[in-house]
């Protein structure tokens, strides 16, 4: 069974910085893409950064471009997205999700249950 | 960046009745590159239909999915008490990814 688990969630600062992982099991984690998808209180998705299987190729949406950097470490089977110069309006659940191939630039299978990033002084 | 705009923002029906749900890209999507997500409250999105077209695994049949280039529709047949909830498409022809604003189906 495929499960994706989010950690690093919690209460930053503006201009603070923090570091979301994700653990995936249940399926080889070394051949798949991975990407962060984002979802604002009472709003909807936002698609965040992806990243292929080999991290050969990473994307970025523009609102967080230079500001944020996802990583993956395929030897723990984890996800990585370092947020840094946090603004409000990066207030958010994040999603790891898994793409259906290797390369990143698909739609997502499996997702995450989320956790919450609140941006706040 | 491809631009998803979802009609309509709410869709107020009944149980057994259809339901339309419409996407529309602000360019042509490329090779039909385009999925659709159910969310309940407090849940994550679950994956429906990608290619357009294609249900994923375990999706019952009467979610059907259909259109090209810059218009897509997501179809329920008869609604189950289980499918209110909010739907997004997302257009993955583009290496910047990008959602609709989500349709809300809410019952009647």
């Amino acid at each position: 069974e495929v499960q994706l688990l989010e950690s690093g969630g919690g209460l930053v600062q503006p201009g603070g910085s923090l570091r979301l992982s994700c653990g995936a099991s249940g399926f080889t984690f070394s051949s798949y893409a991975m990407g962060w998808v984002r979802q604002p209180p009472g709003k909807g998705l936002e698609w965040v950064s992806g990243i292929s299987f080999n991290a050969g190729s990473i994307y970025y949406a523009a609102s967080v471009k230079g500001r944020f950097t996802i990583s993956r470490d395929n030897s723990k089977n984890t996800l990585y997205l370092q947020m840094d110069s946090l603004r409000a309006e990066d207030t958010a659940v994040y999603y790891c999700a898994k793409d259906f191939y290797s390369g990143s630039g698909s739609f997502f299978d499996y997702w995450g249950q989320g956790t919450l990033v609140t941006v706040s002084s | 960046e491809i631009v998803l705009t979802q009609s309509p923002g709410t869709l107020c029906l009944s149980p057994g009745e259809r339901a339309t749900l419409s996407c529309r890209a602000s360019q042509s999507v490329s090779s039909n590159y385009l999925a659709w997500y159910q969310q309940k409250p407090g849940q994550a999105p679950r994956l429906l239909i990608y290619g357009a077209s294609s249900r994923a695994t375990g999706i019952p049949d009467r979610f059907s999915g259909s259109g090209s280039a810059t218009d897509f529709t997501l179809t329920i047949s008869r609604l189950e008490p289980e499918d209110f909830a909010v739907y997004y498409c997302q257009q993955y022809g583009s290496t910047l990814r990008t959602f609709g604003q989500g349709t809300k189906v809410e019952i009647k």
